[in-house]
């Protein structure tokens, strides 16, 4: 069964740092989404990626970068984080018509 | 641009109650939808999925159903019980490789 490992699980940093979420689809797979879900919120699209490519854009800050790499999993690289950057990051395949999300990894700014 | 609606934003029920959450969409052309559930501060457990050639799919206590035409799809969850407690979302998918689009979820409670 297809699936999303997400690492890590718990990320705490301070404004201003600097992030890498991972993201390794099982079995690898061409196409990768990125959600944020702030608290309270629902999950919101960022960013995806085809065959290593970007082929989508959502409402991802210019802070925030992303790329699918040669083995097809995906980094998620966030720059001076603020406060509220704090959330819930998930990475997302589809597998046929089934969308499958990893566990996701909470972020904490303080 | 997809706007996806959930209604209520919250249910509070005992136990053993039939219960309906509702979804909303503004754009028909959908691929698919899906249901999720989501245990606070957990990821996102599919729950079923319907295709847009489908009206509806079941899964033990849960069935999901789907009107395309008029953009709404219900989970019916039948008998709930104190473990479904969670928040559940639906998402829509469009064309191709579209992101999914969320409602912003129905945070249900049931009371034992």
């Amino acid at each position: 069964a297809a699936g999303v490992i997400q690492s890590p699980r718990h990320l705490i940093k301070e404004k201003r740092e600097t992030a890498t979420l991972k993201c390794y689809p099982i079995p690898r797979h061409d196409t990768v989404y990125w959600y944020q879900q702030g608290p309270g919120q629902d999950p919101q699209f960022l960013i995806s990626f085809y065959e290593k490519m970007q082929s989508d854009k959502g409402s991802i800050p210019d802070r925030f970068s992303a790329q699918q790499f040669s083995d097809y999993h995906s980094e998620l690289n966030m720059s001076s984080l603020e406060l509220g950057d704090s959330a819930l990051y998930f990475c997302a395949i589809r597998e046929g018509t089934e969308a499958f999300f990893g566990q996701g990894t909470r972020l904490t700014v303080v | 641009k997809q706007e996806v609606t959930q209604i209520p934003a919250a249910l509070s029920v005992p136990e053993g109650e039939n219960l309906v959450l509702n979804c909303s969409f503004t754009d028909s052309a959908i691929y698919n939808l899906q249901w999720f559930r989501q245990d606070p501060g957990k990821g996102l457990t599919s729950l079923l999925l319907i295709q847009s050639s489908q009206r509806e799919q079941t899964s033990g206590r849960l069935n999901a159903s789907l009107d395309k035409s008029s953009g709404r799809s219900t989970l019916y969850i039948a008998a709930s019980q104190p473990g479904d407690s969670a928040t559940y979302l639906c998402a829509v998918i469009g064309t191709g490789r579209r992101a999914l689009t969320f409602g912003s979820g129905t945070r249900l409670q049931v009371q034992p």
